[in-house]
């Protein structure tokens, strides 16, 4: 039973340079979070959708940031352009409905700008 | 400004030993409390919840306490057991149950054989 799937796993690039993160949530799941971890601020929510519609994007931390969800199984995080302080662990995570205790998160995608 | 704060970045208890993770919160608005556990590598899983209208949830060997007079949760874990060892995350959402949630720094926890 697939869960949520995230790519790359971990990346490395040079500052400057476009970032994108993808995530397909788990079938039948109807909202989708992005989080991010550092180890200054812990877990961070970013970004959360709900029937593919972003519903609070107050975590995104500037407008290098972007998010979006297509259809109900993907999304993307895209960083453009990417500086050294986006290094972090990027977790996308879904559920059914918005309730916290039925998230689920994938892997993370482990980002190194340099 | 850290609303949901998780003082001790580690813990090491013996197996078979209780295991006590503390919380503490600023935002008295927050009003549903939940506790993940992330292994390295991999993503943070839910391991219990509770909310503002009781001060105990129990389930097996994890129990979570809440005291909103001091602002204040613990997860206890009895007996611990050496696959307990992780990363603990302390989350408080402040609209009931969802999925915004504001996550602790983390402790991690190791349990000795």
């Amino acid at each position: 039973d697939a869960g949520v799937i995230q790519s790359p796993r971990h990346e490395v690039t040079e500052m400057g340079q476009e970032v994108t993160l993808r995530c397909k949530p788990i079938s039948g799941h109807n909202s989708l979070f992005w989080y991010r971890q550092t180890m200054m601020r812990g877990l961070e929510l970013l970004i959360y959708f709900n029937n593919n519609v972003p519903i609070d994007d107050s975590g995104m931390p500037e407008d290098r940031f972007s998010a979006k969800m297509p259809n109900a199984s993907f999304s993307t995080l895209k960083i453009q352009p990417s500086e050294p302080r986006d290094s972090a662990v990027y977790f996308c995570a879904s559920s059914l409905g918005v309730a916290g205790n039925t998230i689920y998160f994938g892997e993370g995608s482990w980002l190194t700008v340099v | 400004d850290q609303q949901v704060k998780q003082n001790s970045p580690s813990l090491s208890v013996q197996e078979g030993r209780i295991s006590i993770l503390n919380c503490d919160y600023t935002n008295s608005m927050f009003d549903y409390f939940l506790w993940y556990k992330k292994y390295p590598a991999e993503g943070p899983t839910f391991l219990i919840s509770i909310s503002s209208i009781k001060d105990k949830n129990e389930d097996g060997r994890f129990t979570v306490f809440l005291n909103k007079s001091a602002k204040h949760l613990s997860l206890h874990i009895v007996p611990s057991q050496p696959g307990d060892s992780a990363v603990y995350f302390c989350a408080a959402s402040g609209s009931g149950n969802t999925g915004k949630l504001i996550f602790g720094q983390g402790t991690t926890l190791q349990v000795k054989p």
